[in-house]
Parts: C-alpha cells; structure tokens; sequence
C-alpha cells in the first residue's frame, strides 16, 4: 500500500551541528506535506509545510525540500540545539477522496548531545 | 490565541465500557480531525469533520464515531472498549479542510484496563 516512511529511525548529533531527517513517500498524487516535532508526551508541534508546487520552503532554522522526482522529502534543523531533541515526523495529504486525511511516517528520534 | 484544547488529559477505563473525548479547535478553524497514536507509532487517522460534516474515516471499527459541533468543537466516541484502544487520542484543527497547517492538541491519554 501507498505510506509515508523514514529512512532513519534514529539519529544523533552534536549541539550546533546540521541535522538532516528524511521521509519517503511513494503516493505520486500527494500534493501537500507537514513535518512535525513531537516531544515525550505532547501532541504533534506543526514545524513547516510545503506544497507540492514547491521544490523548497525555509522557516527558522529549517528547511524543507521536496524532490518530487524521488518522492523524497527532507528537513533541514541548522545549528541543532538540545532542546531540538524530539520525535520528526513527515505528513502527507493526499487531496482529492483523501480530503484532509494526513498519513504519518513511522518517525525519527533526534537526539542532540550538548 | 488558545491552541486546540483536548479534555480529559488522562482517563482509565475498564474494558467494554464507553469513552467520549472532546476537542475544541483553534477559534476560526472548522475543520477537526481525529487520530490515534499508538506508542512507538505515528498518528492514525481516524475521523476528519468540516463544517460538521464528516469528510474522511480511517480503517476503525464502528465502535468509533464523532460529530462536531456547531460552534466547530468535535467529541469522539468510543463504544465497547477494548486493551487495544490504549492509546494517545489526538484532534487537529485546520482552517480549512485540506491543503492548509494542521494544528494538534495535546491529546488525551486513554488506557483502557
């Protein structure tokens, strides 16, 4: 079946380093994408979106890409902080029949060492 | 500006009993979606309402449904609970239906015993 899934479920890096998390989806018709950050025991945090229109949006300290060639999606934490350290996760809304029905990726734990 | 507001945080219930949770979106917002997060899991969609039609249900049995409200807040409902059903319950708010920023709740923790 069609999904939203992540290439890595864990990643670690230093205070102030680059983090790059990626998402895959294999749905050609998605148009529209969110990620998320979710801390232990909270909801969702809604971080950036980007429409399929879009190759790449920049929000602070983020940045999302969209390579629709690949149906491949990425963001970008520039000088990752500690209190960075949470759950990502990648969305898709599918439109159409869909409607507003947004498909969640597994996740990927992001860990920041001070 | 309150964000989306979920009640009870927290609740236990006992196995075949009913369980209903309340959401309150975003002021603005008519959209109001359901989802279900399992631990170690992303959020499942469960029931999406806009204007206070349903406009999309997930893969859950009929022991679940929902309606929204005329001033937009949703309550989920769940009929003959089961240990499965233990989970993080989650209502979103968008402006709009589709294609626009999905905002969460904190979410209400339901464990059922």
């Amino acid at each position: 079946g069609e999904s939203v899934g992540l290439h890595l479920p864990t990643l670690s890096v230093q205070e102030g380093d680059n983090s790059i998390i990626n998402c895959a989806y294999s749905n050609s018709a998605s148009d529209y994408f969110i990620w998320y950050k979710q801390e232990s025991g909270k909801g969702p945090q809604f971080i950036i979106d980007i429409r399929s229109n879009m190759d790449k949006r920049q929000g602070q300290r983020v940045t999302v890409l969209l390579n629709k060639t690949v149906k491949h999606l990425s963001l970008q934490i520039a000088a990752t902080q500690p209190g960075d350290s949470a759950v990502y996760f990648c969305a898709e809304n599918k439109g159409g029949t869909s409607y507003g029905k947004l498909t969640f990726g597994q996740g990927t734990i992001l860990t920041v060492h001070p | 500006d309150a964000g989306v507001t979920q009640s009870p945080t927290h609740l236990i219930k006992t196995r075949g009993q009913h369980v209903t949770l309340r959401c309150s979106p975003i002021s603005g917002h008519k959209s109001v979606s359901w989802y279900q997060q399992v631990l170690g899991q992303g959020p499942q969609f469960i029931f999406q309402y806009y204007e206070k039609e349903e406009r999309g249900r997930g893969n859950f049995p009929d022991r679940f449904s929902a309606r929204q409200f005329p001033n937009y807040s949703s309550e989920l409902n769940v009929n003959a609970l089961l240990l499965g059903d233990s989970a993080l319950y989650l209502c979103a708010s968008s402006l709009e239906g589709q294609g626009t920023e999905a905002f969460f709740g904190q979410g209400t923790r339901l464990t059922v015993v």
